[in-house]
């Protein structure tokens, strides 16, 4: 099982700031397979990046991830108010797919 | 639009089973597989299971291997996921949610919340 490392557990920024989360496999996770989500309180998680920089419909440019092998980034750019949620960071490259255990971007 | 409407919320007593339903519209089921997700309280997603509606295969997490059976039925476009044997521990909100194209886990239902107490 491909374990999922994220970093920081909680980031607390003020709007207007840049935030960089990082997660980090314990094997090599194909980019094709990277995935970040964010999830609001009684909300499902939704969609940021696929494929470890793809932007999913409707997810603003200031929402960017990169990486590869075992080290992925999901940067946020100008945060806004509505940025301070959890955000995940999930692989789907192998059974079982997993998921890291989160950072919650709070306001500062 | 593609959604995905799940049932509703189940309250059962240790050992009992429950079978929650995610019908998808918006889309062609059988184009896609569909995942399964629980979150406990306080805690992140975790994958269960995922099932190709086309030809009904599944591939489960070990964790829920002898407890879970995911199943579909095309005609109404719906698949179902049942969970024996609840315990405590198996109070969370489940999510089903479809692997679209490039397999990105796009879409989610809105979650099932399923409460195990004596």
């Amino acid at each position: 099982e491909i374990v999922l490392t994220q970093s920081p557990g909680t980031l607390s920024l003020s709007p207007g700031e840049r935030a960089t989360l990082s997660c980090r496999a314990s094997q090599r996770v194909s980019s094709a397979y990277l995935a970040w989500y964010q999830q609001k309180p009684g909300q499902p998680p939704r969609l940021l990046i696929y494929s470890s920089s793809k932007r999913a419909t409707g997810v603003a440019a200031r929402f960017s991830g990169s990486g590869s092998g075992t080290d992925f980034t999901l940067t946020i750019n100008r945060l806004e108010p509505d940025d301070f949620a959890v955000y995940y960071c999930l692989q789907s490259d192998s059974s079982p797919f997993t998921f890291g255990q989160g950072t919650r971007l709070d306001s500062k | 639009q593609v959604q995905l409407l799940q049932s509703g919320t189940e309250v059962r007593k240790p050992g009992a089973s429950v079978k929650i339903s995610c019908q998808a519209t918006g889309y062609t089921l059988t184009s896609y597989y569909m995942q399964w997700m629980r979150q406990a309280p306080g805690q992140g997603p975790a994958w269960m299971g995922q099932i190709d509606p086309s030809r009904g295969r599944t591939d489960y997490a070990q964790e829920f291997q002898d407890r879970v059976t995911l199943t579909r039925d095309t005609s109404i476009s719906t698949v179902y996921l049942e969970l024996r044997g609840l315990t405590p521990q198996d109070t969370a909100v489940y999510f089903c949610a479809r692997a679209g194209p490039y397999d990105a886990i796009d879409y989610w239902g809105q979650g099932t919340l399923v409460s195990v107490s004596s």
